[in-house]
């Protein structure tokens, strides 16, 4: 299916482990974001990148790495989880600019023991 | 830095009624808005996005509005429906900053 995909919806981890979530996009979209979604504070960027191989921090990067190695992935690993990084986390994308209408993930929900 | 802050943070509506949701930012030196709908569980779906230059954008029956230089921002929706019940969020982007309110959480009950 066209679009936004992001996998897995849920996952449940302990601290100290490595996590990838990943995300996918069908539409060649130059830019693509990541998210946290936590109550109390809305959404904040994370990362973000505008094309292959090229990505940069956004409010809350600590404890996060990206890579974009192509056009239409965009993993966001969390090298050693904490249970502050429990959260919804979004992946979004936009054709041309961060300032496009942007196109949401149904989002991961990574609960952190 | 801005701040984005949308009030109230939840209401309730009879159907059929029109209503006004409304967000405000500290910083007027804005690049454009978005509004955002999220139903629960899903992501976001972008509704409206006002350019700086422009003071509001219609899609059915929607109609935002912008005022840059009181820092405000409203969301109308007229004649609302069950299916409008969600989290309508609103996003202020300055110069690839972009930041987001917490949502209003609106009920529409037929």
């Amino acid at each position: 299916d066209a679009g936004i995909t992001q996998s897995p919806r849920y996952k449940i981890t302990e601290t100290g482990r490595q996590v990838t979530l990943m995300c996918h996009q069908t539409w060649s979209h130059s830019y693509m974001f990541w998210y946290r979604q936590d109550l109390g504070h809305g959404l904040r960027l994370i990362y973000y990148s505008a094309a292959a191989d090229i990505t940069d921090k956004g409010e809350v990067p600590d404890g996060y790495v990206v890579s974009r190695s192509k056009t239409e992935n965009f993993p966001l690993t969390l090298e050693s989880a904490t249970r502050s990084q429990t959260s919804v986390y979004f992946c979004a994308s936009s054709p041309f600019s961060r300032s496009d209408t942007q196109y949401f993930g149904p989002g991961t929900r990574l609960t952190v023991l | 830095k801005q701040e984005v802050t949308q009030i109230p943070a939840a209401l309730s509506v009879p159907e059929g009624e029109n209503l006004v949701l409304n967000c405000s930012f500290t910083d007027s030196a804005i690049y454009n808005l978005q509004w955002f709908r999220q139903d629960p569980g899903k992501g976001l779906t972008s509704l409206l996005l006002i350019q700086s230059s422009q003071r509001e954008q219609t899609s059915g029956r929607l109609n935002a509005s912008l005022d840059k230089s009181s820092g405000r921002s409203t969301l109308y929706i007229a004649a609302s429906q069950p299916g409008d019940s969600a989290t309508y969020l609103c996003a202020v982007d300055n110069n690839n900053d972009m930041r987001f309110g917490a949502g209003t959480r609106l009920t529409v009950k037929p």
